[in-house]
């Protein structure tokens, strides 16, 4: 039963395109949402973020949107350059007591000069 | 300030064998956390310690044992390692700031359990 969900295994782009990673979570009690970028041979990197009293967040290159109502969060990366070619993870975390995060199977992103 | 640490990076084990993945952070983080990751599961918590002297179980603990040293080190224990225990594993550490967690990751040991 995964919480966190990221239905595309990976995905392509052309260098300068737009980005678009989704994922999407089922427990309405997450209230902080976070993407990790991960290269081979490395550990996740955190990457941006977003509360859930926001529905968007701007870092750069990088936006994260959420959609509450959906239970649908994006990262868009604009414009994508071939140093973005990595794994993205979402992750989600519970302001419940404990902060347990609980993280997507991940995308793998392509993006092709 | 190297962050978190990992040793070993790679590490080949015959079924039954044990072993211990030792992992240190120098950020003074509370927080303390091993995942492990495997083809198209994402990470996975096995244990985490919300503190020192404190250590609970994540959703994946069967098969690991963990110690919580002191605040730097947390380290993973396999006391009879199978197959199923090949995969990638990763330490972390955390920081809160006005309750929101941001994890920062070792690079990660290798496990092949022959």
């Amino acid at each position: 039963d995964q919480q966190v969900k990221q239905n595309s295994p990976s995905l392509s782009v052309q260098e300068g395109r737009i980005s678009i990673l989704n994922c999407d979570y089922t427990n309405s009690m997450f209230d902080y949402f976070l993407w990790y970028k991960k290269y081979p041979a490395e550990g996740p990197t955190f990457l941006i973020s977003i509360s859930s009293i926001k529905d968007k967040n701007e870092d750069g290159r990088f936006t994260v949107f959420l959609n509450k109502s959906a239970k649908h969060l994006s990262l868009h990366i604009v414009p994508s350059q071939p140093g973005d070619s990595a794994v993205y993870f979402c992750a989600a975390s519970a302001n419940t007591g404990g902060f347990k995060t609980i993280f997507g199977a991940g995308t793998r992103l392509f993006v092709k000069a | 300030n190297a962050g978190v640490t990992q040793t070993p990076k790679f590490q080949v084990l015959k079924t039954g064998q044990s072993m211990t993945l030792q992992c240190a952070q120098d950020m003074n983080h509370n927080s303390m956390y091993w995942y492990r990751q495997d083809p198209g599961m994402g990470l996975r918590l096995i244990y985490y310690s919300a503190s020192e002297g404190t250590t609970d179980k994540g959703e994946v603990p069967n098969g690991y044992n963990v110690s919580r040293l002191n605040k730097r080190e947390f380290s993973l224990r396999l006391e009879s390692a199978a197959p199923s225990q090949t995969s990638v594993y990763f330490c972390a550490s955390s920081e809160l700031r006005l309750l929101e967690e941001t994890q920062y990751f070792g690079p990660g040991t290798r496990l092949l359990v022959l």
